[in-house]
Parts: structure tokens; sequence; C-alpha cells
């Protein structure tokens, strides 16, 4: 089956920096999710973007099928942004059946 | 809209009982899958509902088990509890496409803990 590799595993930064989390593949795909968990256990949709590039207010998402990856960038990081960051793909003919990455922890610092 | 619903938040069993789990999907959904998150890992998944049926299933024992009802709604069920099946439980729903998906749209969760 399709594996699914987000790096880092984990990152701290101070409010306002920027950063950029990644997500690689190992096959096609028909669909590709970012989700922010909140420490409560909801997983948040962030973009659904099996390709091309979006942007929605300080956060965008691309995603290059052809390499087979996807990066999630977090610009001017607030306190709120902390949480853990999931990838989910969705491969051909699998029927919305979502693999999902471990996961990006992120912590950012006042 | 209100979006994905599942009940109950918290639940604590014993281990060797039962547990029904529930999830009512999107309004205009029609897809249901459930999946199985431990501490510190991704979700897993465990099997996917469509039009009542178990339309696949991913590596989880037959202790684990599912019905969706004729409104879409659907329910997991464990039997014979153990200790590792502490976890939160996720729900997730979308429509049918052909034999994608549109995008999914998640519960808040069920955490479960057997003692």
């Amino acid at each position: 089956g399709i594996q699914v590799e987000q790096s880092p595993p984990d990152l701290i930064l101070q409010e306002g920096a920027n950063s950029t989390l990644r997500c690689n593949f190992s096959d096609s795909v028909n669909n590709l999710q970012w989700f922010h968990q909140n420490p409560w256990g909801q997983l948040i949709n962030l973009f659904y973007i099996p390709s091309g590039t979006k942007q929605n207010g300080r956060l965008s998402a691309t995603t290059v099928a052809t390499e087979r990856y996807s990066l999630l960038y977090i610009s001017s990081s607030q306190t709120t942004d902390s949480g853990v960051y999931f990838c989910a793909v969705d491969g051909y003919n699998q029927g919305g059946k979502l693999i999902f990455g471990q996961g990006t922890e992120l912590s950012v610092k006042p | 809209d209100a979006g994905v619903t599942q009940s109950p938040t918290h639940l604590i069993k014993t281990r060797g009982q039962q547990v029904t789990l529930r999830c009512s999907p999107k309004s205009g959904h029609d897809t249901v899958s459930w999946y199985q998150q431990a501490l510190g890992q991704g979700p897993q998944f465990i099997f996917q509902y469509y039009e009542e049926e178990e339309r696949q299933r991913g590596n989880f024992p037959d202790r684990f088990s599912g019905h969706q009802f004729p409104n879409y709604s659907s329910e997991l069920n464990v039997n014979a509890l153990l200790l590792g099946d502490s976890a939160l439980y996720l729900c997730a729903s979308s429509l049918a496409l052909g034999t994608g998906a549109t995008e999914a749209f998640f519960g808040q969760g069920t955490r479960l803990t057997v003692v």
C-alpha cells in the first residue's frame, strides 16, 4: 500500500516565524488532504489539494503530484498554530480510504 | 450544517466488554469511514461503509464490526475489548465519486479507555 512520510517529526518556533512542513508519498494519489489536530483530538481540514497550490490566510499548500510530495507553509506563526499537522492521501480506486503520515508536532512559543 | 457528530465523546470500559460508538455524517455525504488513533500515532483506517455495506476494511480483527443505517449514520462495535483498544476513534464522512470520494470531514472523536 501507499506509504506516507512527514518531516520534520517535531518543530519548535518563535511566534512570528515561518515554517515548511513536507509530506512524501510513495504512489500516485487521487486526493491529498492536510489537517491540523487540536489538543482535544479534532481534525480540522486545512487543504484538499491533490495538485497545484492553494492559499488560506497565513497558510498555503503546494502538491507536486508528479514528484509525489506536498508542502504546507505557515507564515507569521501564532501560538494558536501549535498542534499536530497530518497529511493524508487517498490512492487511486481506494474509495476515499485515507492513509495518514505520522504527523509533524508544531510548538509555537510566545 | 452540524458537520460530522460522534457520540459519546469519552468512554471507559472494562477488558472483555463490548462497546458501540456512533457517527452521524455531514449533510449530503453518503460514505462513513472509521479510524483508530493511538497516542502519538497517525489515524489508522478500520473500515468504510457505503450503501449500508462494508466497502473496504483495514488490518483490524473481526472483533471490530460496523453498520450503516439508511440515513447514512453509522456504528462501530468492538467486542471482547483489550487494553490495546484504548485509543481515539474518529469517524469521517465523504461523498462517493465513482471509485474515489470527495474531501473527507472528521468528527470530534470518541476517546475510549479500556481498564
